[in-house]
């Protein structure tokens, strides 16, 4: 089976572009989360989504990120305009089930610099 | 508040020799669960395994054990015989009732196994 698809895998952009991640989670999996993993902080969960719904999004850092999720096998997180402290890795991942309890399983990560 | 320590930042091995990772976590919460994840150089993040507060087994797989002791908060990990291959960062991670549909990831610890 497919796991989590990510794309782009990597993305250089200069400071004040738009930059679009998009995510494909696992067929059957009705969450779908997205981190991001810096240096600084680590791995920290930005939002996640039940059904297409966004239930928590208090990990976004700011209005300039957004994240939607149009249909269940597909999601964006878009960062406009995006500065350079944006650059981390920012993977998908989904569940089954949510946690606490079951097992997120992770895309490969979008590897984000912004210039 | 929920908190996962990795204490060992970096560790070097020689190929064979085994070595064990720590991870001391902290939760209120009676049911949790714990998880571990490897992050090879290529970058992705891959589940390893899963376990639940109400589960002290130790847990053996191939090559790699899992020691959960509640008493002291620890779910350590073991790698028998260690080969190239395992070289990554390797996560612990917490998930419980008061975060709902988050997993606190500890710092990482970094894993080089010289051949």
């Amino acid at each position: 089976d497919a796991g989590v698809i990510q794309s782009p895998r990597h993305e250089v952009t200069e400071m004040g572009q738009e930059v679009t991640l998009r995510c494909k989670p696992i067929s059957g999996h009705d969450y779908l989360f997205w981190y991001r993993q810096t240096m600084m902080r680590g791995l920290e969960l930005l939002i996640y989504f039940n059904n297409n719904v966004p239930i928590d999004d208090s990990g976004m850092p700011e209005d300039r990120f957004s994240a939607k999720m149009p249909n269940a096998s597909f999601s964006t997180l878009k960062i406009q305009p995006s500065e350079p402290r944006d650059s981390a890795v920012y993977f998908c991942a989904s569940s089954s089930v949510g946690v606490p309890g079951n097992t997120i399983y992770f895309g490969e990560g979008s590897w984000l610099t912004v210039v | 508040a929920q908190k996962v320590t990795q204490a060992q930042t970096e560790i070097s091995v020689v190929e064979k020799e085994d070595v064990t990772l720590d991870c001391v976590y902290e939760t209120r919460d009676t049911t949790y669960y714990l998880f571990w994840y490897k992050q090879p150089p290529s970058g992705e993040l891959v589940f390893l395994i899963r376990r639940n507060s109400f589960d002290e087994q130790n847990e053996i797989s191939g090559r790699y054990s899992w020691n959960f002791q509640k008493s002291t908060s620890s779910f350590n990990f073991t790698i028998t015989a260690s080969q190239v291959v395992d070289s990554a960062v390797y996560f612990c991670a917490l998930s419980d009732q008061t975060g709902a549909n988050n997993l606190f990831f500890g710092t990482g610890t970094r894993l080089t196994v010289i051949p």
